[in-house]
């Protein structure tokens, strides 16, 4: 069966701009996540997404947005771009919300976002 | 609020050797999840302990989660220039799964 499929790949942005960022999850998995990957913090969580109900969200600010649709489809927006933004932001998908009965998540190949 | 700690950073190891990471939370898990990225690899789910003093084997790869459900290890036997990647731990807590930093690991041949 298909992956995790994130969309697009790599991204440049100015400072200032938003960007959208797109997550389809495994055919079947109702839950996803969002984590941000720098080198210097690691995988940091955004938020989850079950059932088109933010579950659970991080300590980002409120930049930081997402959404989940009627397929499992989310996305997650960031409006006024900084340099700190810059980051590989990776979506995971889980059959159930939170990661139940030994399933672990499925990461998307992730999008590599580049604020200039 | 919650964090796991996970150590050591960095690990170089030549092909053959023995290699170890240790994750620690600052608080009670439901669950330890672990995970390997590969270079310019996503995060590949590779096990699941939730029971206190857990021990699970794939292979040569063994990990452990202690008895307080607060700390958890990978130990990799012999290790092989397939082996290279970052490891992370992942602890689950209240719905949450937070991450470690990762261990990153480079086997010489």
């Amino acid at each position: 069966k298909a992956g995790v499929t994130q969309t697009p790949r790599y991204l440049i942005k100015t400072r200032g701009q938003q960007v959208t960022l797109s997550c389809s999850p495994i055919s079947g998995h109702r839950s996803v996540s969002w984590y941000q990957q720098t080198p210097g913090q690691g995988l940091q969580f955004l938020f989850e997404y079950f059932s088109e109900t933010q579950r659970n969200k991080g300590n980002f600010p409120g930049r930081f947005s997402g959404r989940q649709f009627s397929n499992s489809r989310s996305e997650m927006n960031v409006s006024t771009l900084e340099l700190g933004d810059s980051a590989l932001y990776l979506c995971a998908s889980s059959p159930g919300q939170g990661t139940p009965d030994g399933y672990g998540y499925t990461f998307g190949s992730g999008t590599r976002l580049t604020v200039v | 609020g919650q964090q796991v700690m996970q150590i050591p950073q960095y690990q170089h190891v030549q092909e053959g050797e023995d290699f170890t990471t240790y994750c620690n939370s600052s608080t009670t898990l439901s669950n330890i999840q672990w995970y390997k990225q590969r270079p310019g690899g996503h995060p590949v789910f590779l096990i699941q302990l939730v029971k206190s003093g857990e021990v699970k084997k794939q292979k040569r790869l063994t990990f452990q989660f202690g008895e307080a459900k607060k700390n958890s290890s990978l130990h990799i036997t012999a290790t092989q220039t397939t082996d290279v990647g970052t490891y992370f731990c992942a602890g689950g807590s209240q719905g949450n799964l937070i991450f470690g930093k990762g261990t990153k690991l480079s086997v010489k041949p």
